[in-house]
């Protein structure tokens, strides 16, 4: 079975860091990826890992433990712009059948 | 590059009527995946097709709902007949198995069964 594992909500101040954690238990797993989602809008594509460690991307980065089935995404230099559901997914399978997390709402504040 | 589209963008219907929510993929893209988004259960698959087959469609609800890919260019779900608790907010994805595998989504179809 899948079962995917993400706070609900966080907040965070303006030009500050922000940590989104998620935890995942999955059988095949292959990849772990992060989508963020503004509200009435689609899910887009942040970030994927495959293997462990750390991928940086501009003001993003999202890290990968597969041994402890844990991943996180970080946020810097936050804008009001950021305040959106970040969407943990897990891949498994060879057409990377996705099973996603019930999402992070992050609200940035001034 | 043309994204993933799909049509309609709403809909509004009455109990028992039929919907029909249309998708194209973007082009050269040979998996296409139909999610369904509630508060309630977040973003769910319902079924994916690989090269216009149906590989897995474990999490399409019940007998109403049928998918359909006569092409690699063109995806239909059905909901027959449609129910209140259908409504949700369906998106199509694609991705391709020789570019990265990442899913790019369509905008979704905002359906109210009334």
């Amino acid at each position: 079975g899948q079962n995917i594992d993400q706070p609900t909500e966080m907040t965070a101040t303006e030009g500050a860091i922000v940590q989104i954690n998620c935890t995942y238990q999955t059988s095949g797993f292959n990849g772990l990826f992060w989508y963020q989602q503004h509200a009435g809008e689609a899910p887009t594509f942040l970030s994927y890992n495959v293997l462990d460690g750390l991928e940086e991307k501009g003001r993003f980065s999202s890290f990968l433990s597969r041994s402890k089935g844990y991943s996180y995404l970080l946020l810097k230099e936050l804008q009001m712009k950021d305040s959106a559901s970040y969407l943990c997914a897990s891949s498994t399978g060879g057409g990377n059948k996705l099973t996603f997390g019930t999402g992070t709402q992050l609200k940035v504040e001034l | 590059d043309a994204g993933v589209i799909q049509s309609p963008r709403h809909e509004v219907t009455e109990m028992g009527q039929e919907v029909t929510l249309r998708c194209k993929p973007i082009s050269g893209h040979d998996y296409l995946f139909w999610y369904r988004q509630t508060m309630m259960r977040g973003l769910e698959l319902l079924i994916y097709f690989n090269n216009n087959v149906p590989i897995d469609d474990s999490g399409m609800p019940e007998d109403r709902f049928s998918a359909k890919m006569p092409n690699a260019s063109f995806s239909t779900l059905k909901i027959q007949p449609s129910e209140p608790r259908d409504s949700a907010v369906y998106f199509c994805a694609s991705s391709s198995s020789t570019r990265g595998r990442t899913q790019y989504f369509g905008p979704g179809t905002r359906l109210l069964v009334l």
